[in-house]
């Protein structure tokens, strides 16, 4: 039963570039939620997607957006990157009749230099 | 002040304890109480999924939620060298799909 996979695992970028995200759910599942998680701090929510569509947001700006495939995979873009972006983005799956039983991927660190 | 409350730890204990983890939470609406386990530089690992309040027992992981107090628990009996690891709880309300967690506490089982 193949987990929740994400790519890439490390990423570099240098302050104002973009950077894109991606995220295979786990096998079944048609919900995927992403998370950035700072060091020392549990996962802050960004959004959830279902349906290719955004179900909910979190506090973040408009930079962070994101999209869901019919496959159900799903990719989150950050635009006009900050120092502050600096963190593990954590992408989470889950089916829409159970949202609140999510599983997570191993996540990707991305460093804003 | 926070909505999900966790101490950090490190709290270290020797291999075959009971280990018990909490956090405490101030939204009367969480509904869903989640624990996870993530090793370090890894994606957390669900354990347990509890909807309410009452006991869940898996294995060697208990999780009991004590709404009336806000007060959540996670019990591992004979704890092993492996469950070294940060233990995150996590929380959700009815019709808000987003998992509030806490800053995660740190546990060191020594061999």
């Amino acid at each position: 039963d193949a987990g929740v996979t994400q790519s890439p695992t490390h990423l570099i970028k240098t302050r104002g570039q973009q950077v894109t995200l991606r995220c295979s759910p786990k096998s079944g599942h048609d919900t995927v939620s992403w998370y950035q998680q700072a060091l020392g701090q549990g996962p802050q929510f960004i959004f959830q997607y279902y349906e290719e569509e955004e179900r909910q947001r979190g506090n973040f700006p408009d930079r962070f957006s994101g999209h869901q495939f019919p496959n159900y995979s799903s990719e989150l873009n950050v635009n006009a990157l900050l120092l502050g972006d600096s963190a593990l983005y954590l992408c989470a799956s889950s089916f829409v009749v159970n949202p609140y039983e999510q599983y997570f991927g191993p996540g990707t660190r991305l460093t804003v230099t | 002040q926070k909505e999900v409350e966790q101490d950090p730890g490190p709290l270290s204990v020797p291999e075959g304890a009971i280990v018990s983890l909490n956090c405490t939470y101030s939204n009367s609406a969480f509904q869903y109480f989640m624990w996870y386990r993530q090793y370090s530089r890894k994606g957390p690992e669900l354990l347990m999924y509890t909807y309410s309040s009452g006991n869940k027992e898996d294995g060697r992981f208990t999780a009991q939620v004590d709404k009336s107090s806000k007060y959540i628990s996670l019990f591992i009996r004979d704890s092993q060298p492996s469950d070294s690891a940060t233990y995150l709880c996590a929380m959700s309300e009815d019709s808000s799909y987003k998992l509030i967690f806490g800053s995660g506490t740190r546990l060191l089982v020594r061999p």
